[in-house]
């Protein structure tokens, strides 16, 4: 079946423009989470949505990123006035539960690259 | 704070030789343990997941193994491949059983030489 996808792949952006990344879990799964990936940071949880509940934000490095998740699916992830230390590849991941016996399931994720 | 720590960082194999990746976390209140497979320019392909009451887990010439007591995990790769070359992380689901919180190592660089 379908994973999860996102969008887009790559984007180019100048410093102090704010960006969108979007996120389509795989059908079906409750709970989805964002990470960044960035040389010498590793991977680095950012936030974490399961169904209703409010959503986990403790990964976010400042006020500058905000994300939403609309009818319990898509989810989109916004960064403004972006800085060059945001360069990195944003992941999404999916999963059918929020508990500990559920994998993640990442996509493909978006490389963002701040000018 | 729970950090992952993953040896070696990189890794070079002649093809069919066995191998064992380990990583190491330091906060044993871990509810799983999740190895994933990353190729280069690729999202994360989950290997497999051993949850905190379980010791291993098995995937046809993989096996995990958890030790919750001295903060370890180790990925067993039989008869290696060159297609086994990527980059392999381990992450473990920390904080509570119920969030999606996972922390991860920074990985280790397989290079399978036929």
């Amino acid at each position: 079946g379908a994973g999860v996808s996102q969008s887009p792949s790559n984007k180019v952006t100048e410093k102090g423009k704010d960006v969108e990344l979007r996120c389509d879990p795989i059908s079906g799964h409750t709970a989805l989470y964002w990470y960044r990936q960035s040389l010498g940071q590793g991977l680095e949880f950012l936030i974490y949505f399961q169904g209703n509940s409010a959503p986990d934000k403790s990964g976010l490095p400042s006020d500058r990123f905000s994300a939403e998740r609309t009818g319990g699916s898509v989810s989109t992830l916004t960064i403004q006035r972006t800085q060059q230390e945001d360069s990195a590849v944003y992941l999404c991941a999916s999963s059918s539960g929020g508990q500990s016996s559920y994998e993640q399931y990442f996509g493909p994720g978006t490389r963002l690259t701040v000018t | 704070k729970q950090e992952v720590t993953q040896i070696p960082a990189a890794l070079s194999v002649p093809e069919g030789e066995n191998l064992v990746l380990n990583c190491s976390f330091t906060d044993s209140a871990i509810y799983n343990l999740q190895w994933f497979r990353q190729d280069p320019g690729k999202g994360l392909t989950s290997l497999l997941l051993i949850q905190s009451s379980q010791r291993e887990q098995t995937s046809g010439r993989l096996n995990a193994s958890l030790d919750k007591s001295s903060g370890r995990s180790t990925l067993y790769i039989a008869a290696s491949q060159p297609g086994d070359s990527a980059t392999y992380l381990c992450a473990g689901l920390h904080g509570s059983s119920n969030t999606g919180k996972l922390i991860f190592g920074q990985g280790t660089t397989l290079q399978v030489k036929p």
